[in-house]
């Protein structure tokens, strides 16, 4: 089975950097995802790791380190707007588990 | 980037009644879209997996005949919520990856459906 685990809340200021860990536990996957979810919305996609390594999409980076079965999701120059419901996600046998969620409150 | 819709965004109804939710692919065709289901404050729960053509695949714990998964078109998959009950009350959200990812595991979300059985 797929297991992920996340802190439950995050909370930092504006303009800051702030890290939203993942660890999981699994048999086998392709890789891991990271989505936003606003209150009330849909989630929307963020960022994807198949390999080790860092991606970087703008204010947002994402880590894998499969070695270690530990991701992080990377949010710089945060803003208002960025409070929200963060999930991490493992692909695996054509379908996705998420972990429970990070609530991320920005602070001005 | 694609495009998901989702019919009704909210609906209310009394118990005993069944339910039909639609989930669209508006600019792509999508052989498989995933139907998820959420608790306020928690995280998505896969129940079933829609396949175009073919039957659903539902997770463990799902009752099929219950959640009934129809993907008649590769544009179209509907979930059917058979004589609610209030603890079927719940947001419900379908997903679809548009072809070609293999395993990147983009997928786009429709706006939900928050069902509330009286």
């Amino acid at each position: 089975g797929q297991s992920l685990e996340q802190p439950s809340e995050v909370t930092a200021v504006e303009g800051a950097i702030v890290q939203i860990n993942c660890t999981y536990q699994t048999s086998g996957f392709y890789g891991l995802s990271w989505y936003q979810q606003h209150d009330g919305g849909a989630p929307t996609f963020l960022s994807y790791n198949a390999l080790d390594g860092l991606e970087e999409t703008g204010r947002f980076s994402s880590f894998l380190s499969r070695s270690d079965s530990y991701g992080y999701l990377l949010l710089q120059e945060l803003q208002m707007k960025d409070s929200a419901s963060y999930f991490c996600a493992l692909g695996h046998a054509g379908k996705s588990t998420f972990g429970d969620g990070t609530t991320l409150t920005v602070k001005p | 980037g694609a495009v998901v819709s989702q019919h009704p965004s909210r609906v209310i109804c009394k118990s005993g009644t069944s339910v039909k939710i639609e989930c669209r692919s508006l600019d792509f065709q999508a052989t498989t879209m995933f139907w998820y289901r959420q608790f306020p404050k928690k995280s998505l729960m896969l129940m079933a997996t829609s396949n175009e053509g073919s039957k659903a695949t539902y997770e463990q714990g799902v009752e099929k005949d219950k959640f009934l998964i129809n993907h008649a078109s590769l544009t179209l998959s509907t979930l059917t919520v058979t004589s609610a009950h209030p603890e079927d009350s719940s947001f419900y959200i379908c997903s679809a990856r548009p072809p070609g990812t293999g395993g990147l595991n983009e997928q786009f979300f429709g706006p939900g459906t928050r069902l509330t059985v009286l």
